[in-house]
């Protein structure tokens, strides 16, 4: 299946600032990606859909303007969390959709200060 | 977003017991999964299950895709200290680029 990286691993910010977190697709050109948030024992909620070259398609009640997805190339889509709150804190999870199924990424736990 | 009904929640067994799992929705789906995921991590792909009825095996691992479309069960036999884990079902509607929906997942854990 196709290889899926994703950084940083971790992310410790203050309120306030921003945070960029990016997908990368290895060795597969992926015109879609998708990214997803975890709170702790929780299951995965899928936030948005990244689609290259065009605006992505954001879930109900997550802000887009919160959650900026860049999808430029058909081996990268970054999320960044702007202006980033304590509630923001998470773990964020890309995935990418391939031939044999679904591959996620490693994951990027935030945790804002 | 929507959820797959997942359960049992939690388990606790003794090593070597086997373990059963499942997942039903409201809505049919055309494709099943199941995701293994360890702590700070990404899920992992265990099995896909493409068509109703279809039983699939990986090493000590079976999963059902059920006849009705609704529904999904993972089987795993003989259980290890590294079965430990969070276990998730996830189902997709469509064919095409379309996101997974997951179950709440099943914290498994192995008592040796």
């Amino acid at each position: 299946g196709a290889v899926v990286s994703q950084h940083p691993s971790w992310v410790i910010c203050k309120s306030g600032t921003s945070v960029k977190i990016e997908c990368r697709s290895l060795d597969f050109q992926a015109t879609t990606m998708f990214w997803y948030r975890q709170f702790p024992k929780q299951s995965l909620m899928l936030m948005a859909t990244s689609n290259e070259g065009s605006k992505a398609t954001y879930e109900q009640g997550v802000e887009k303007d919160k959650f900026l997805i860049n999808h430029a190339s058909l081996t990268l889509s970054t999320l960044t969390v702007t202006s980033a709150h304590p509630e923001d804190s998470s773990f964020y999870i890309c995935s990418l959709q391939e031939f044999y199924g679904y591959t996620f990424g490693s994951g990027t736990r935030l945790t804002v200060v | 977003g929507q959820q797959l009904n997942q359960s049992p929640q939690s388990m606790f067994i003794q090593e070597g017991e086997d373990v059963s799992m499942n997942c039903t929705s409201s809505s049919i789906f055309n494709t099943w999964l199941w995701y293994k995921q360890d702590p700070g991590e990404g899920p992992v792909l265990l099995i896909a299950l493409y068509k109703a009825g279809e039983l699939t095996s990986n090493g000590r691992l079976t999963a059902q895709f059920g006849i009705t479309r609704k529904d999904s069960f993972l089987n795993i036999s003989a259980s290890i200290p590294s079965d430990v884990g969070i276990y998730f079902c996830a189902g997709r509607y469509n064919s095409g680029n379309t996101p997974l929906v997951f179950g709440k997942g099943t914290r498994l854990s192995v008592i040796a």
